[in-house]
């Protein structure tokens, strides 16, 4: 069973500000690690799908890098919108079926 | 092209009863995935169906819980019995093949009284 934890549990800033959010898990079977978001009333919606050490990613002012040693994931999001309001979910993935097994999320508010 | 659809979007039960939750996932999607998102949980993984392969079951909670894939298309999870604890909004999600990034549904809102 793969223990993942994400780090802030919420966030709140201000419109412009740049923000990150923490995924950690667990590095052995590590097969991928996936991010969502999701917005309230909505259902989650795939940001990444990352599969290699090192790795970085980009969407917009979105990105997020992998680190599959040490166990963790980092996603950032550049200047900060309202709309960026949102639950930010990772669940990585390990083993052979795939499943994902997602973190508790950490709550983003974007005050204008 | 259309996403994934659920239905019913809202379902309220008596406890005790049994319900039936359906999905469409995506034409050709080969992977198709439940989840629950129970109050103020997490989103927790249930049943995974790829292809023609024998299911992941390892979430489902109890063998009160049970789903089908036919034709591996549509997809039916099965709660017998209800409880008040089954109370949740259960989310379907299909990917073109296992790993790749996950379609998610509407989500089904089951309230069990």
């Amino acid at each position: 069973i793969l223990n993942v934890e994400q780090s802030p549990q919420s966030l709140h800033v201000q419109e412009g500000d740049s923000t990150n959010f923490t995924c950690s898990f667990p590095s052995s079977n590590f097969y991928a690690l996936h991010w969502y978001r999701w917005e309230t009333a909505k259902s989650p919606e795939a940001l990444f799908v990352m599969t290699l050490n090192g790795d970085e990613k980009k969407k917009g002012r979105i990105s997020a890098t992998l680190n599959t040693k040490e166990g963790y994931s980092y996603l950032y999001i550049k200047g900060s919108q309202p709309e960026d309001s949102a639950t930010y979910l990772c669940a990585p993935t390990g083993g052979a079926t795939n499943k994902l097994i997602f973190g508790t999320g950490t709550l983003l508010a974007v005050q204008p | 092209g259309a996403g994934v659809s659920q239905s019913p979007s809202n379902k309220v039960t008596e406890k005790g009863k049994d319900v039936e939750l359906r999905c469409d996932p995506i034409s050709g999607h080969t992977a198709l995935y439940w989840y629950r998102q129970s109050l103020g949980q997490g989103l927790e993984f249930l049943i995974y169906f790829q292809g023609n392969s024998a299911p992941d079951k390892s979430g489902l909670p109890s063998d009160r819980f049970s789903a089908e894939r036919t034709g591996g298309s549509v997809s039916t999870l099965t709660i017998q019995r209800t409880q008040q604890e089954d109370s949740a909004v259960y989310l379907c999600a299909s990917s073109y093949t296992s790993g790749e990034r996950q379609f998610f549904g509407p989500g089904t809102r089951l309230t069990v009284l």
